[in-house]
């Protein structure tokens, strides 16, 4: 079975550029994460999805970040204008039900310069 | 707010050795996760843990579970250089899905 697959891997680009990354979940699992993990921090939620519905987005700072998850399969996430703090790794996840077991991605490092 | 304490955030072990991770969560919680980070690498589960005095063995690692004490801890047993990595204890609450995150274990096995 595949895994949750994440692209690009890595991403390099210079404050106040725009920037997407790319989800594939597991097939069949209604419910996608995206975190955001700090050098030497645990993951931290930045939204939730139910299939294509954005149940929890509270944590997702709207001025400058947004996600989409068309046809409640793959789901991007956006940042534009990027910032410096920005730079981190950004996980995706997926599980069965909500209240399942979450299987992460391997990530997306993005530097921004 | 769920707040989740490991300790040690890092530790520094010589191979044979035998040493224990504790994670302690501030409030009601009826499932522990225990996961695995290479560097560069994504989270890898170890374990999942429900109810008050599970204990769950994989290899060398196993972990506990106290849901009075709000306690879990991974022990290491005769660690090896292969089990150096940052290990993640996460806890989310009933039909809360929102899983918290500890700050991580970063653990060198030494030979």
């Amino acid at each position: 079975e595949a895994g949750v697959v994440q692209s690009p891997r890595y991403k390099i680009i210079e404050k106040k550029q725009p920037v997407a990354f790319w989800c594939n979940p597991i097939s069949g699992h209604n419910t996608l994460y995206w975190y955001l993990q700090n050098l030497g921090q645990g993951p931290e939620l930045l939204i939730r999805y139910e299939n294509e519905e954005a149940v929890d987005d509270s944590q997702l700072p709207k001025d400058r970040f947004s996600a989409e998850r068309l046809k409640g399969v793959d789901s991007t996430l956006k940042i534009q204008p990027a910032e410096l703090g920005d730079s981190a790794v950004y996980l995706c996840a997926s599980s069965l039900v909500a209240t399942g077991e979450q299987y992460f991605g391997p990530g997306t490092r993005l530097t921004v310069t | 707010e769920l707040k989740v304490e490991q300790n040690p955030l890092f530790l520094s072990m010589q191979e044979g050795k035998n040493y224990t991770i504790y994670c302690n969560y501030s409030t009601t919680s009826d499932r522990l996760y225990w996961y695995r980070q290479d560097p560069g690498k994504s989270l890898e589960s170890l374990f999942v843990l429900l109810s008050n005095g599970a204990v769950k063995q994989e290899g060398r690692l196993m972990a506990s579970l106290d849901t009075k004490a709000r306690l879990s801890t991974l022990h290491i047993t005769a660690a090896v250089h292969d089990l150096s990595a940052t290990y993640f204890c996460a806890v989310g609450g009933g039909s809360n899905y929102k899983l918290t995150f500890g700050k991580g274990t970063l653990l060198t096995v030494n030979p």
